[in-house]
């Protein structure tokens, strides 16, 4: 079993609807949870840190559920600049940040 | 958010030529810095993390004589690819974490073509 998994999608979306996608890590010990945004050919870059009380960022809420071990992304009122790929990262211990293998997201018109 | 620079952005080499990466922290002092590799449409792999002064340590199935680690300074890390061959050819990236940080700082990769 993989450590993080991930949905690849790709998660088609409408112009201004919601999606949501999960990811599950399997290590109980985990300490803190990311989600990164990848653009094709770019480097991961921050979007937001998964608190255990789940936080929000504009239209970007995070959840984490520790008992199931997943945590959650949702994006509402999706925008065309929104299509990217999501990662989903857990920090694994000792800094080593372990990466799933992303969730594709296409914004359509 | 925190800058790391990563050098060169795209390189092409010959098979058996060796190409060095260049990893800087430019804003904070990088304890750690962790070297990635991403097939297309595939996750990133670590493939090792190096600690400032002490040895890289390696991931499992990475051959530490063909990808060398340095990183002799708090701002400074390289990734050589030595004696490099098609099947190198990849995106490396790599992120710093700072003291007691726990989110990583990413370079914008390097992206290797070996011919």
């Amino acid at each position: 079993r993989k450590e993080v998994e991930q949905d690849p999608g790709p998660f088609n979306v409408p112009e201004g609807a919601t999606v949501a996608f999960n990811c599950t890590y399997s290590n109980s010990a985990s300490q803190s949870f990311f989600w990164y945004r990848q653009d094709c050919r770019k480097e991961p870059k921050l979007l937001m840190s998964v608190y255990s009380s789940g936080n929000e960022d504009g239209r970007f809420t995070a959840q984490l559920n520790r008992a199931s071990q997943y945590i959650s992304l949702l994006i509402r009122d999706s925008k065309l600049s929104d299509s990217a790929t999501y990662l989903c990262v857990v920090n694994g211990g000792w800094g080593k940040l372990q990466f799933g293998a992303g969730t594709q997201v296409v914004v359509t018109p | 958010g925190a800058v790391v620079s990563q050098h060169p952005s795209r390189v092409i080499c010959k098979s058996g030529t060796s190409v060095k990466i260049e990893c800087r922290s430019l804003d904070f002092q990088a304890t750690t810095m962790f070297w990635y590799r991403q097939f297309p449409k595939k996750s990133l792999m670590l493939m090792a993390t190096s600690n400032e002064g002490s040895k890289a340590t390696y991931e499992q199935g990475v051959e530490k004589d063909k990808f060398l680690i340095n990183h002799a300074s708090l701002t400074l890390s390289t990734l050589t690819v030595t004696s490099a061959h098609p099947e190198d050819s990849s995106f490396y990236i790599c992120s710093a974490r700072g003291t007691g940080g726990t989110e990583a700082f990413f370079g914008q990769g390097t992206r290797l073509t070996v011919v």
